[in-house]
Order: C-alpha cells, then sequence, then structure tokens
C-alpha cells in the first residue's frame, strides 16, 4: 500500500464545472496536508494546506480533511482551462521522521 | 524578491561523470531538500538538511550527495554511482522543518548523453 494515494486520472471536467481531486494517506498521525498545483515541465507551486479536520476555502479552491477516515480533497469551483495540471497531495508522515511525502498526482484536464 | 534559484535549468551528463547541481535560497529558511520526479511520478525524497553542517539520508540516496556549508545553499551531486539519473530534479526550503510546506525552485532536468 502506498503511503499517499491519488487517482493518477486523467480527471476531464467542463469549464465552470467543479473538479473533485481526492488523496488518501496510511499514517493515523499525519497532521498536515499540503495540495500543490504542477504545470507540464514545471515546479510543483503550493495552493492549500490544511491541518484540522473540515473545510479550508481560499478563493476557487476548497480543502477538507477527515482524520478519521484518512482522507483528503481539493474542490476547484467554476473550474478554468488554465487549472489544467497535476495535482500534488502531499501529507507529513510521523512514521517517517515527520518528513512530507507526496502522491503520485492527478492530472486535471479543464475542457473548453 | 525572495526565491529558490536552481541551476541550471537543463544539464547532460555522460556517462562515468559526476555533475553538480546548484540550488540557492534567499528566504532566510533553515530546511532544504532535494527531490526527484520520474515523469508521471510523484516526488521521491533524496536528501534534506535542517541546519548548516548537518544533512540526512531521504528514500533514494543512493548514488548522490550533498553539502551544507551555508544556510543559503544546498548543491547535489549526482555520481558515477548513481545508475539511472535521468530525471527531473527540485529543491525546495521551508522555514518550519520538515512536515511544514514546502517552496520549489524551478527544477533541473537531467539527461545522460
Amino acid at each position: 500500500q502506498k503511503e499517499v494515494e491519488q487517482n493518477s486520472g486523467p480527471l476531464s471536467v467542463p469549464e465552470g464545472a467543479i473538479a473533485s481531486l481526492n488523496c488518501t494517506y496510511s499514517d493515523r498521525g499525519s497532521q498536515s496536508f499540503f495540495w500543490y498545483r504542477q504545470y507540464s515541465g514545471k515546479s510543483p507551486e503550493l495552493i492549500m494546506f490544511i491541518y484540522s479536520n473540515g473545510d479550508k476555502e481560499d478563493g476557487r479552491f476548497t480543502a477538507q480533511l477527515n482524520k478519521a477516515s484518512q482522507y483528503v480533497s481539493l474542490l476547484i469551483r467554476d473550474s478554468q482551462p488554465s487549472d489544467s495540471a497535476t495535482y500534488l497531495c502531499a501529507v507529513n508522515m510521523i512514521n517517517a521522521g515527520n518528513m512530507l511525502t507526496f502522491g503520485g498526482g492527478t492530472r486535471l484536464m479543464v475542457k473548453p | 524578491d525572495g526565491g529558490i534559484t536552481q541551476s541550471p535549468k537543463y544539464l547532460f551528463r555522460k556517462e562515468g561523470q559526476n555533475v553538480t547541481l546548484s540550488c540557492e535560497q534567499n528566504l532566510n529558511h533553515d530546511a532544504m531538500y532535494w527531490y526527484r520526479q520520474d515523469p508521471g511520478q510523484g516526488l521521491r525524497l533524496i536528501y534534506y538538511s535542517q541546519i548548516v553542517n548537518d544533512f540526512q539520508k531521504g528514500d533514494i540516496a543512493e548514488g548522490y550527495s550533498v553539502s551544507r556549508e551555508k544556510k543559503e545553499s544546498f548543491p547535489l551531486t549526482v555520481t558515477s554511482a548513481q545508475k539511472n539519473p535521468t530525471a527531473f530534479y527540485l529543491c525546495a526550503s521551508s522555514i518550519g522543518g520538515p512536515g511544514t510546506e514546502a517552496f520549489f525552485g524551478q527544477g533541473t532536468r537531467l539527461t545522460v548523453v
């Protein structure tokens, strides 16, 4: 079992729709959860972080965390073609020296 | 502007050659990291450093070496012992150490020729 799992996609949504990206993790002690956006050939860019159960909203982005289910998600409202990228989930792993462990990423395609 | 600068952007290595990738940050962050990304894959940790003159191996340290003589600089050497070095290398830093938000440089794409 991978420590941080994401569906590789591609996830295809029409412009203006809500994109829902999901991530599960294996370490029950994890406390910090991050979402990065990575355009093709570029480096990852931090877009959201969440530490507490529930929802955290920032503009069109909402991060959702459920520690009991070991599940974190990213919702993108009013998706735009410029949102087309790979989204990486990162989780701190207590059983690995508190290091960030990255999922393999979900490729999102927003079609005009 | 504050940030993390990696150089070169593209690097070509011949078989049996050592090459060094540069990473400099002016964010005053204590912790720095090196990750490797293969096509379609997530990031894997090579080495990290929390303070000057100290660094720790990550998950895939074999064939790589680092130094941390200055807070701002964390160069990575890919040695001839690394049998499959072709990848995208990413340097990152964080103010709070492991488990906190990391910020990335623009990356170095290394190709073996």
